[in-house]
């Protein structure tokens, strides 16, 4: 949906650096939901925040792996000193009611 | 426990034809949900099914769910082929809205 907005669409980072993507919900919306996308597979449950809050990241890697979102500015998932399995889509989503909306997901790619 | 997983993993079709797409789930859940992922692009939701709810329709698609089974399909009408894509159904279980997928059937439509 065109109203979940994440940056970058693509990113390559070499093994050791870290990747920051981004996310900004649909209007009005305050909360967000990050998934994975491992090549040829579903995707996969990371973390759901609210606005300064992380209500349920029983799916997050226990190392490297932190998310936050601020009262101001997009949600930011950060991923420290990346590895060659960290390489996947990782896509956003926000909801309303049950249905929920995903953004067009970041492609990275760790070299 | 993975939820939502589904079978065939890859169906090819003639342009025309219907497409059947099954979906298991192991734990309680509070609607079922199927997305369509084009390669290499992010999910477009294409229909909710309630876990009180039997059938649903929307154009060309028709959901069933059995909670009994702990099962849905997904039924494709007369395919064309841009239908071709991946399809996910997705688990909702949680009053939050957390959803897991399936690894989703990869649909090929044949023109």
């Amino acid at each position: 949906n065109a109203g979940v907005m994440q940056n970058p669409r693509h990113l390559v980072r070499r093994r050791g650096q870290e990747a920051r993507l981004r996310c900004s919900p649909m209007k009005g919306h305050s909360h967000v939901y990050w998934y994975r996308q491992l090549p040829e597979e579903g995707l996969k449950f990371m973390v759901y925040l609210q606005k300064e809050n992380i209500i349920d990241e029983s799916g997050m890697p226990k190392e490297r792996f932190s998310a936050e979102f601020p009262k101001e500015g997009p949600s930011i998932l950060r991923i420290q000193q990346v590895v060659r399995g960290d390489s996947a889509a990782y896509f956003c989503a926000s909801f309303l009611g049950d249905e929920q909306y995903f953004g067009p997901g970041t492609r990275l790619t760790v070299t | 426990s993975q939820q939502g997983e589904e079978d065939p993993q890859a169906l090819s079709i003639q342009e025309g034809e219907n497409a059947t797409m099954n979906c298991s789930y192991k734990t309680s859940i509070n609607n079922l949900q199927w997305y369509r992922q084009n390669s290499g692009r992010g999910l477009v939701h294409l229909i909710l099914i309630r876990s009180n709810e039997r059938e649903k329709h929307s154009g060309r698609l028709r959901v069933t769910l059995d909670t009994s089974k702990k099962s849905s399909s997904l039924l494709i009408t007369a395919s064309r082929a841009a239908d071709t894509a991946s399809y996910f159904c997705a688990a909702g279980g949680t009053s939050y809205g957390k959803l897991t997928f399936g690894q989703g059937t990869i649909l090929t439509v044949h023109p």
